[in-house]
């Protein structure tokens, strides 16, 4: 079945630090790859998204790359601020709405 | 316009009893999701719905769990007798279509007692 391994938290770093959130997945076919975000005290919400490979979702500075041949959608951000401490979801959803899988989250702190 | 909201935001009950928690997605999405996300965990699907097709239920942890999905809109998950272990955030989620993006309720955090 598929599935969805990310990096294990928490991740703490100093403001304008370069962030890396590791995702890797196991899919058939060819699904839709999700960063959703969850700030303190809020529900998820979509960070960005790419939907076949080589895509390049970006949103609020943050970036990810849909690579096919290491089955990677790697979260980045080049200078991190304070107010992007929150849970970060790697997420996969196949071409059939089942089987929609959630990474584990990877909670970031930033401290200024 | 309006999100996707659920009902009740939080809810206490004791072991051994029923709780209905109910989600209201945004209108004219054919596909709803439900989620459940426990202290220190990951989000673990439960249940889908996709238009009049059957739901895929293959993410309810337990024959305790069921849910419906009344007129293509509104849905309830039904938990019966109710276990500690089922205390969680229950989230709603729903999309235009089941490759874009979800929109998530805020969630009902249960806490079995």
């Amino acid at each position: 079945g598929n599935s969805v391994t990310q990096m294990e938290g928490p991740v703490t770093l100093s403001e304008e630090a370069f962030l890396t959130i590791n995702c890797t997945y196991t899919a058939t076919g060819y699904p839709s790859l999700f960063w959703y975000v969850q700030y303190p005290g809020e529900g998820l919400q979509l960070l960005l998204k790419a939907t076949k490979a080589d895509d390049k979702g970006s949103n609020k500075g943050f970036e990810a790359t849909y690579r096919k041949e290491t089955t990677s959608f790697h979260l980045e951000k080049g200078s991190v601020q304070v107010s992007d401490s929150a849970v970060y979801f790697c997420a996969l959803g196949d071409n059939y709405g089942q089987n929609f899988v959630f990474g584990p989250g990877t909670r970031l702190s930033v401290l200024p | 316009g309006a999100g996707v909201s659920q009902s009740p935001s939080n809810k206490v009950t004791e072991k051994g009893k029923d709780v209905e928690l109910r989600c209201d997605p945004i209108s004219g999405h054919t596909a709803l999701y439900w989620y459940r996300q426990s202290l220190g965990q990951g989000l673990e699907f439960l249940i889908y719905f996709q238009g009049n097709s059957a739901p895929d239920k293959s993410g309810l942890p337990s024959d305790r769990f069921s849910a419906e999905r009344t007129g293509g809109s509104v849905s309830t998950l039904t938990i019966q007798r109710t276990q500690q272990e089922d205390s969680a955030v229950y989230l709603c989620a729903s999309s235009l279509d089941v490759r874009v993006q979800q929109y998530f309720g805020p969630g009902t955090r249960l806490t079995v007692t």
